[in-house]
């Protein structure tokens, strides 16, 4: 099955500080990569869609200033939270495009916990 | 009104028993189904996507769509404590396009 990871896991950082999260598809090419946050006993809220070669398009309420995305190949595309605060604490997944097996879905990424103190 | 509900729960059932997950959508427009399982603290983990009015069934699982109620549902058979986490409910216009998660439902399986 297709294999997305994401680096770091954890991170725990100070107020002010930027952090720059890395998404990547293993095993197959990934044109869209999507980025998603989740707040504690919450469900997945879309961040953003990222596609290859071009801007990044944002969901409404994200601020693209703050959370820089950034899709350079076909395999990596990283989430930068520019001066995190505590409110930003939380856990960012991502998941990417692919056709395996004949079928066109998202995998999605083991995800990385956010705190920032 | 949300465009993806699920009943947030939590499903109670015993082992052994048929746990039924409800999801209903509000875009017609919606083509592609799909539903995840999450364990918590975990990222969601694909179980079963369905694309056409019936039945699709893998294993223990056994998804159900009915597009002119707009609902769609999964059974889960011979149910395990293992099965114990939250499914979502996910809907998307095209597959692998945006996807809308819905709540999600906790089940909990009780041995």
């Amino acid at each position: 099955g297709a294999v997305v990871s994401q680096h770091p896991s954890r991170v725990i950082c100070k107020s002010g500080t930027s952090v720059k999260i890395e998404c990547r598809s293993l095993d197959f090419q990934a044109t869209t990569m999507f980025w998603y946050r989740q707040f504690p006993k919450q469900s997945l809220m879309l961040m953003a869609t990222s596609n290859e070669g071009s801007k990044a398009t944002y969901e409404q309420g994200v601020e693209k200033d703050k959370f820089l995305i950034n899709h350079a190949s076909l395999t990596l595309s990283t989430l930068t939270v520019t001066s995190a605060h505590p409110e930003d604490s939380s856990f960012y997944i991502c998941s990417a495009r692919g056709l395996l097996g004949g079928t066109d879905t998202q995998y999605f990424g083991p995800g990385t916990r956010l705190t920032v103190l | 009104q949300k465009e993806v509900e699920q009943n947030s729960g939590p499903l109670s059932v015993p082992e052994g028993a048929i746990a039924s997950l409800n999801c209903t959508y509000s875009d017609r427009g919606s083509q592609s189904f799909f539903w995840y399982r999450q364990y918590s603290g975990k990222s969601p983990e694909l179980i079963m996507s369905i694309y056409s009015n019936g039945d699709k069934e893998d294993g223990r699982f056994t998804a159900q769509l009915n597009k002119a109620s707009q609902y769609v549902s999964l059974l889960i058979r011979d149910s395990q404590p293992s099965d114990s986490a939250t499914y979502l409910c996910a809907v998307a216009r095209n597959a692998g396009n945006m996807l809308t998660f819905g709540g999600g439902t906790r089940l909990m399986v009780k041995p």
